[in-house]
């Protein structure tokens, strides 16, 4: 099982230019997650997804989307990204049960200019 | 809002000596706490979930407490080594049931030989 695989692993875009980073996971697993990690900032929950089907937002979904196209796969989308979304985003998934461990994927680095 | 907080500066042991590191949380009484390893330009890995109903947990070398009263909880690394050096971070349920985690910054520990 290759577990949470995240694309791309790193990108570079220019201020306004958008993107859509692509989560797959093969543990059959209910629930997604995005989060972003940014120095002394720790990891935030931008957007998840308890189900296929469904999405809501976490504490920063400003200037993101998502969508869950599948049991397998739960993307994230940048519209028109600014230098503040600068950071590592975090794919995740978990089997949503009363204790909820999540494995994670490896990340993608994004850099906005 | 929840507040989780942990040793923000690194933490030096030497090998062989018992690690401990704190996590402190308010404004909130989570049903459990989760304690996670990050290693450099990787996503974090899940190591110990210990529920509110818990006093002590271990697994290996680990260790975790949860002391309710004082919203904190203790993770010990026992006999420490070179390849413990990571950071590890804090995670309780997010408040009100919402789905996700809630990250405390993390402490990054370094074992020295």
């Amino acid at each position: 099982n290759a577990g949470v695989t995240q694309t791309p692993k790193f990108q570079v875009l220019k201020t306004g230019q958008s993107m859509t980073l692509q989560c797959a996971q093969d543990m059959n697993h209910n629930s997604m997650y995005w989060y972003r990690q940014d120095p002394g900032m720790g990891l935030r929950l931008i957007y998840y997804s308890a189900s296929e089907g469904t999405t809501d937002k976490g504490e920063v979904p400003n200037g993101y989307n998502v969508s869950r196209l599948n049991k397998r796969e739960f993307s994230l989308r940048l519209e028109s990204a600014a230098p503040s979304q600068t950071s590592v985003y975090f794919c995740a998934s978990t089997e949503r049960g009363e204790w909820e461990t999540q494995y994670f994927g490896p990340g993608t680095r994004l850099l906005v200019l | 809002s929840q507040k989780i907080e942990q040793n923000s500066e690194a933490l030096n042991i030497q090998e062989g000596k018992t690690a401990t590191l704190t996590c402190n949380y308010t404004n909130y009484s989570p049903a459990y706490l989760q304690w996670y390893r990050q290693d450099p330009g990787r996503g974090p890995v899940f190591l110990l979930l210990i529920r509110e109903n818990e006093k002590e947990k271990r697994k290996e070398r680990l260790k975790v407490t949860f002391d309710t009263t004082l919203k904190q909880s203790l993770f010990h690394i026992t006999a420490s080594q070179p390849a413990d050096s990571a950071t590890y971070l804090c995670a309780l349920e997010r408040r009100g049931g919402a789905d996700g985690l809630t990250f405390g910054k993390g402490t990054h520990l370094i074992i020295q030989p």
